[in-house]
């Protein structure tokens, strides 16, 4: 069963703009992360939050977290025609590193 | 790169047929976790292999295996294929199993059930 829901499931905008994609989860959590997938291939991971956190920062990316509402979001600030992929929130539930639960993900094109 | 292989890339079987997919992990990572994912859809994990013994298990039939080798690398198979079990097939690694932290993917296997 899916644990997480994101939103949108698919976001176009211009090179430049900010993305944001928001994600929703049902249960406590030990840790979210986020992981970014090109066109079928294989999952990257861009950050990771523990439940203790609320905001994170890497590079050009925001992650948020509010573990009240059961939320977080992933910001990418001035957005390239290279960061054009599918976004995926992933929840540790178990305390155990390997078994994350994903959400359905967010397609995000970048035009140029 | 991240260090995690992953093959075959792509097959193509039959219903009813038998599948072997193999990872080898990172240098050094002791945890393998495979983990489902249909079309458009997010991941969806099988189970994992924690120095050579199964550490968990999602909710996926008894006809979904696997083995982890004492070099860590590790095989997931399935009998009797189904046509829902076209999917990609990722593998991840990661060091041991209660700290918390990122996964490494492999790139993944893509099996067609026809």
């Amino acid at each position: 069963s899916q644990q997480g829901e994101e939103d949108p499931q698919a976001l176009s905008i211009q090179e430049g703009e900010n993305a944001t994609m928001n994600c929703s989860y049902k249960t406590s959590i030990n840790n979210l992360q986020w992981y970014r997938q090109n066109s079928g291939r294989g999952l990257v991971h861009l950050i990771l939050i523990r439940s203790n956190e609320r905001e994170k920062h890497s590079g050009r990316l925001r992650v948020t977290l509010d573990t009240s509402k059961k939320s977080s979001s992933l910001l990418i600030t001035a957005s390239r025609a290279a960061d054009t992929a599918s976004y995926f929130c992933a929840t540790d539930v178990s305390g155990n590193t390997g078994k994350l639960i994903f959400g359905q993900g967010t397609t995000l094109q970048v035009k140029p | 790169e991240t260090g995690v292989t992953q093959s075959p890339t792509h097959l193509i079987k039959t219903r009813g047929q038998q599948v072997t997919l193999r990872c080898s992990s990172q240098s050094g990572h002791n945890t393998v976790s495979w983990y489902q994912q249909a079309l458009g859809q997010g991941p969806q994990f099988i189970f994992q292999y924690y120095r050579e013994e199964e550490n968990g298990r999602g909710n996926f039939p008894p006809r979904f295996s696997g083995l982890q080798f004492p070099n860590y690398s590790s095989e997931l198979n399935v009998n009797a294929l189904e046509l829902d079990d076209s999917a990609l097939y990722l593998c991840a690694s990661s060091l041991g199993t209660v700290r918390t932290g990122e996964l490494f993917f492999g790139e993944g296997s893509r099996l067609t059930v026809l």
